[in-house]
């Protein structure tokens, strides 16, 4: 079956430009996260969905940083004026709820920002 | 300050034989703990999971353990086998999973034929 999809796999921008990653969930999937793993590191939190709301942005590391999920569905995570230290691999998850239920990843796209 | 530690970057471990890879974790409010894969390029997977009403959980040649009393878990491979080798992060949340996962920085494991 379809697992999650996410686009691009590969994105290489200059510093100062705006980007956006794009993340679709298993269908049926209510919860949505965000993720990133810089080198070396565990992966870091960013932002959850439940539905189209986002009950948690913690992790969201600046104000630069923006997310948005329509129809319950398709998320876009969004970076504007990259720096280099936004260079990461960006993981999507979708899984059933909240709730006892594992997440589900994507591939990542991994953003280089030069 | 992590909350959830996997204090062993790497292990090597001969096929065939058992892998033991450790978590330890420091939020008490813990209650749902997963274990994910990774290979290169490719997103994390799911492997097995355990409430906090339990104190093991047995999935084929994968079983993770619980000790609630150290904060800690493990995850056993019996028998190790080369396509085991991969990225192996430990996860955890608050509210029966009711929170974001936070994981650790995981354990490269490499099963040597």
């Amino acid at each position: 079956g379809a697992g999650v999809s996410q686009s691009p796999s590969n994105k290489v921008t200059e510093k100062g430009k705006d980007v956006e990653l794009r993340c679709d969930p298993i269908s049926g999937h209510t919860a949505l996260y965000w993720y990133r793993q810089s080198l070396g590191q565990g992966l870091e939190f960013l932002i959850y969905f439940q539905g189209n709301s986002a009950p948690d942005k913690s992790g969201l590391p600046s104000d630069r940083f923006s997310a948005e999920r329509t129809g319950g569905s398709v998320s876009t995570l969004t970076i504007q004026r990259t720096q280099q230290e936004d260079s990461a691999v960006y993981l999507c998850a979708s899984s059933r709820g909240t709730g006892p239920y594992p997440l589900h990843f994507g591939n990542g796209t991994r953003l280089t920002v030069t | 300050d992590q909350q959830v530690k996997q204090n062993s970057p790497s292990l090597s471990v001969q096929e065939g034989r058992i892998s033991i890879l450790n978590c330890d974790y420091t939020n008490s409010m813990f209650d749902y703990f997963l274990w994910y894969k990774k290979y290169p390029a490719e997103g994390p997977t799911f492997l097995i999971s355990i409430s906090s009403i339990k104190d093991k959980n047995e999935d084929g040649r994968f079983t993770v353990f619980l000790n609630k009393s150290a904060k800690h878990l493990s995850l056993h491979i019996v028998p190790s086998q080369p396509g085991d080798s991969a990225v192996y992060f430990c996860a955890a949340s608050e509210g029966g999973g009711n929170t974001p996962l936070v994981f650790g920085k995981g354990t490269r494991l490499s099963v040597i034929a």
